[in-house]
C-alpha cells in the first residue's frame, strides 16, 4: 500500500526555523520526484518545491525560494523540507506528494500524504 | 505566464451530472493536466490525467462516473450520477520547466 506521511508540523515563532519530514512506503521511493505542496487556511493548493528521484535536480516557487529546501534520504525512505525565516503567511498545511512517473520530473503529482499543520504566529 | 482558470463554486442535485472547467492560459492550449479531488478535511486525491485531445487515464479505483474532456484550451471534468461524498473541492494542476501550478479550485455542492 502506498502512503505518505508527513510530521514535524507545529508552532513556531516568525523568523524561527521548523524541518518537515515525510516517511515514504509502500513503492519504490528511490525512483520517483516528489514535492511538497501547501494549503493555507481555508485557501487553495499551492505548489512549493519539487526533487528529482535522484536529488540532482530541484526547483522552488518564488515564494519560498532562499528561505526553503528540499532534501531526500533514498536510504531512509524519506523526504524533508528545511524551512528559514518563517513568516505568519508561512502558516499552512504542508502536503508530501509523489510524482506519477519513475525517474521523470517534469510529470503530475499522483500520490499524496495527509499533510502536517505549521502555524507561524508569535 | 502558466496560468489554470476555475469558476469558485458549482452546484448540482444528487443524481444528476455536473461538467467543471479548467482553462489554460494563452500559449498553453495544448498541455495536459491533472483533476484532483478534496473532500472536507481530507488530503487531496488524484482522479485523472487529461490530455488535450481529451483522453484520460483515471487513478486507480477512481469510479467511471468521472470523466474528462477537452476543447481547446478548456479542460473538464464530468461527474455523472452525483453522490453526497462527491462535495468537495475540484482542483486542475499542471506543470511546465521548473514550476508546477494549480487551478483556484472549484467547490462542488451536491444539493
Amino acid at each position: 500500500q502506498v502512503q505518505l506521511v508527513e510530521s514535524g508540523g507545529g508552532v513556531v515563532q516568525p523568523g524561527r526555523s521548523l524541518r518537515l519530514s515525510c516517511a515514504a512506503s509502500g513503492f519504490t521511493f528511490s525512483s520517483y520526484a516528489m514535492h511538497w505542496v501547501r494549503q493555507a487556511p481555508g485557501k487553495g493548493l499551492e505548489w512549493e518545491a519539487v526533487i528529482s528521484y535522484d536529488g540532482s535536480n530541484k526547483y522552488y516557487a518564488d515564494s519560498v525560494k532562499g528561505r526553503f529546501t528540499i532534501s531526500r534520504d533514498n536510504s531512509k525512505n524519506m523526504l524533508y523540507l528545511q524551512m528559514n525565516s518563517l513568516r505568519a503567511e508561512d502558516t499552512a498545511v504542508y502536503y508530501c506528494a509523489r510524482a506519477r512517473r519513475d525517474k521523470v520530473t517534469l510529470t503530475m503529482i499522483y500520490i499524496w500524504g495527509q499533510g502536517t499543520l505549521v502555524t507561524v504566529s508569535s | 505566464q502558466l496560468v489554470l482558470t476555475q469558476s469558485p463554486s458549482a452546484s448540482a442535485s444528487l443524481g444528476a451530472s455536473v461538467k467543471l472547467t479548467c482553462t489554460l492560459s494563452s500559449g498553453h492550449s495544448s498541455d495536459a493536466i491533472a483533476w484532483h479531488q478534496q473532500q472536507p478535511e481530507k488530503g487531496p486525491r488524484y482522479l485523472m490525467k487529461l490530455n488535450s485531445d481529451g483522453s484520460h487515464r483515471k487513478g486507480d479505483g477512481i469510479p467511471d462516473r468521472f470523466s474528462g474532456s477537452s476543447s481547446g484550451a478548456e479542460r473538464y471534468l464530468t461527474i455523472s450520477s452525483l453522490q453526497s461524498e462527491d462535495e468537495a473541492d475540484y482542483y486542475c494542476q499542471t506543470w511546465g520547466t521548473g514550476t508546477w501550478v494549480f487551478g483556484g479550485g472549484t467547490k462542488l455542492t451536491v444539493l
